[in-house]
This record gives C-alpha cells, sequence and structure tokens, in this order.
C-alpha cells in the first residue's frame, strides 16, 4: 500500500525565516510525486511535479527536491502570504488508473 | 491555463434529500476525473474515479449507489449524493487530468455539503 507521511505537522516561522517541509513516502511504481498548496476552504492549487531522483524545480520562493525516499520543499524568506496547507501526493498506477495518494500536509504559519 | 470549476460552493439541504455537484475543465479536456472527500483538518481521500464515457471505478468503502458519478463529457463530471445524512457533510473536492498525457490533477474550488 503507497504511504506518504509529512513532517512537521506544523510550522511556524517568522518573516524571512527560511525552511524546509518533508515528505517521505513508499509507493510501488512512482509516476510524479506533487506538491500542492491548500488554503482554509478552498481546493488545493499545484505547485510542482517530480518525476525522477534527483529532479528540482523552483517557483518564486519554493523549490521542491526529490530523493527515491523523500521529497522536500524548500521555503526561502517567506512571507506571511505563503502562509497556507502543504499537501504532498505521490501518484502510482493502482487498477486501471493513475491514482493520487495525499499526506496529511503540514500547517505553515509566517508570522510577520 | 488548467482552471477547473466546481458548482455549487456550498449548499445545504435537508436529510432525506439528493444533491447533485459540477465538476467543469474550463480551458482542456479531461479523459479523467477524480472525486475527493476532505474532513476538516484532515487530508483528501479519493473517492472514486471516472473515465469519460464510462463507469465509475469507486474506492473501497464508498457507496456506488449513494454518489453516482457521471462524466458525460471531455470537460463535465458530476457527483450526485443521494438520500443525503448528516454524516454526508463534507468537503468534496473534484480534479481533473488532461488528455494530453501528462500526469498532473488541476484540482476545483470545492464544495461544501451540510446536511441538516
Amino acid at each position: 500500500e503507497d504511504q506518504v507521511t509529512q513532517s512537521p505537522e506544523a510550522l511556524r516561522l517568522q518573516e524571512g525565516e527560511s525552511s524546509s517541509l518533508n515528505c517521505s513516502y513508499t509507493v510501488s511504481g512512482l509516476r510524479g510525486l506533487f506538491w500542492y498548496r491548500q488554503d482554509p476552504g478552498k481546493g488545493p492549487e499545484f505547485l510542482f511535479t517530480l518525476y525522477s531522483a534527483g529532479e528540482e524545480k523552483e517557483k518564486e520562493r519554493l523549490k521542491a527536491t526529490l530523493t527515491k525516499k523523500e521529497s522536500f520543499l524548500h521555503i526561502t524568506a517567506p512571507k506571511p502570504e505563503d502562509s497556507a496547507t502543504y499537501l504532498c501526493a505521490v501518484q502510482a498506477w493502482e487498477g486501471s488508473n493513475y491514482k493520487l495518494t495525499f499526506g496529511k500536509g503540514t500547517l505553515l504559519t509566517v508570522n510577520p | 491555463g488548467a482552471v477547473v470549476s466546481q458548482h455549487p460552493s456550498w449548499v445545504i439541504c435537508k436529510s432525506g434529500t439528493s444533491v447533485k455537484i459540477e465538476c467543469r475543465s474550463l480551458d482542456f479536456q479531461a479523459t479523467t476525473m477524480f472525486w475527493y472527500r476532505q474532513f476538516p483538518k484532515q487530508s483528501l481521500m479519493l473517492m472514486a474515479t471516472s473515465n469519460e464515457g464510462s463507469k465509475a471505478t469507486y474506492e473501497q468503502g464508498v457507496e456506488k449507489d449513494k454518489f453516482l458519478i457521471n462524466h458525460a463529457s471531455l470537460t463535465l463530471s458530476t457527483l450526485t449524493v443521494t438520500s443525503a445524512h448528516p454524516e454526508d457533510s463534507s468537503f468534496y473536492i473534484c480534479s481533473a487530468r488532461d488528455t494530453t498525457g501528462s500526469y498532473e490533477q488541476y484540482f476545483g474550488p470545492g464544495t461544501r455539503l451540510t446536511v441538516t
């Protein structure tokens, strides 16, 4: 069974204080590791997809990296508007479709 | 690009009635759409996968007769919660994968269902 574990569950940072979120996974036949941002009461917003170990992607203050067992979402000099829940998900072929398995998320709070 | 809409954004219904939620891909065609459910402070749980023109595939524990899914076109999927009960109250979110073969899933804004 595919498993995704995110840590920490919650993270509180001061504005400008860089940090990283972790996503460790076990999956048979990985077909992409996804990072999403979710604001309260809204659907997840797509951030990145990583497909192979060693791959990195960046978007503004966010940078995602991938190894064979885990992924990191690095946040550089965060701002209060970066406050959200960050979700990690792995995609694998199951039965007749590709499916996403989500972690429980990391709630990030950035204080001004 | 890659915008998915849901309607309604929130709905309140009485116990025993049915409610339909629409999911549309606005700027791309989606061969596959997914329906998720999310309880407060929990992650997304996949309910079912629908492919255009064929029957939906439901996850274990999801009642197919209660949660009716129709994927009638490449841009529209609907979820009907039949004979709703208070325990069906939740946040329902759809996602869509486009026909170009990319693996990305794009999510709608969600529908908050409250059953009284």
